[in-house]
């Protein structure tokens, strides 16, 4: 049973809009929460986290959300551009491993 | 700074031989994972260690798999024999314990088994 699921398997944004990813996760235990960024053939790189005690870190044009209680995270990008183009992972933490979600692929249209 | 490094990029060998697969973690780093990637399962986690202990091995999904981890510089992830059910991208991704700070992963080896 997947416990981070992230429902859409793809999204397409217009350059200079806002993209948004949604994760849903199940086990209340988890603390930290992470996305990360795949290039084909590359690894996944980290690209923002959120601590549990929070509800919102943001870097640059990067904002990630975390609703407890609706156990959601999303991640937005404003604006958007086309090198955003990209799988993105959710990733949660508990006792120190890492459980991923299967991904979103994102593209952004000139 | 260089980053995690693994070896081989790519490797494809016959059904019922011995892969062994590389990670150099990053520097500093006394926690590593291994992971493989597949279109059905997405990233899963095989097995990771702490201090070069394995502390969960729980996602190695047979006998066949087998990891080791030397020193602090160096794992190795065995398939022994290799299947073509085996064929994936495997990952190694370190960082530092014990507070919860992002994993720095590698560029992968895409295993192809024939």
């Amino acid at each position: 049973d997947q416990q981070v699921k992230q429902n859409s398997p793809s999204l397409s944004v217009q350059e200079g809009r806002i993209s948004i990813l949604n994760c849903d996760y199940t086990n209340s235990m988890f603390d930290y929460f992470l996305w990360y960024k795949k290039y084909p053939a590359e690894g996944p790189t980290f690209l923002i986290s959120i601590s549990s005690i929070k509800d919102k870190n943001e870097d640059g044009r990067f904002t990630v959300f975390l609703n407890k209680s609706a156990k959601h995270l999303s991640l937005h990008i404003v604006p958007s551009q086309p090198g955003d183009s990209a799988v993105y992972f959710c990733a949660a933490s508990g006792i120190g491993n890492l459980i991923f979600g299967k991904g979103t692929k994102l593209s952004v249209k000139p | 700074d260089a980053g995690v490094i693994q070896s081989p990029r790519h490797e494809v060998t016959e059904m019922g031989q011995e892969v062994t697969l590389r990670c150099k973690p990053i520097s500093g780093h006394n926690s590593l994972f291994w992971y493989r990637q597949t279109m059905m399962r997405g990233l899963e986690l095989l097995i990771y260690f702490n201090n070069n202990v394995p502390i969960d091995d729980s996602g190695m999904p047979e006998d066949r798999f087998s990891a080791k981890m030397p020193n602090a510089s160096f794992s190795t992830l065995k398939i022994q024999p290799s299947e073509p059910r085996d064929s994936a991208v495997y990952f190694c991704a370190s960082t530092r314990y014990p507070n919860p700070q992002p994993q720095h992963f590698g560029d992968g080896t895409r295993l192809s088994i024939l």
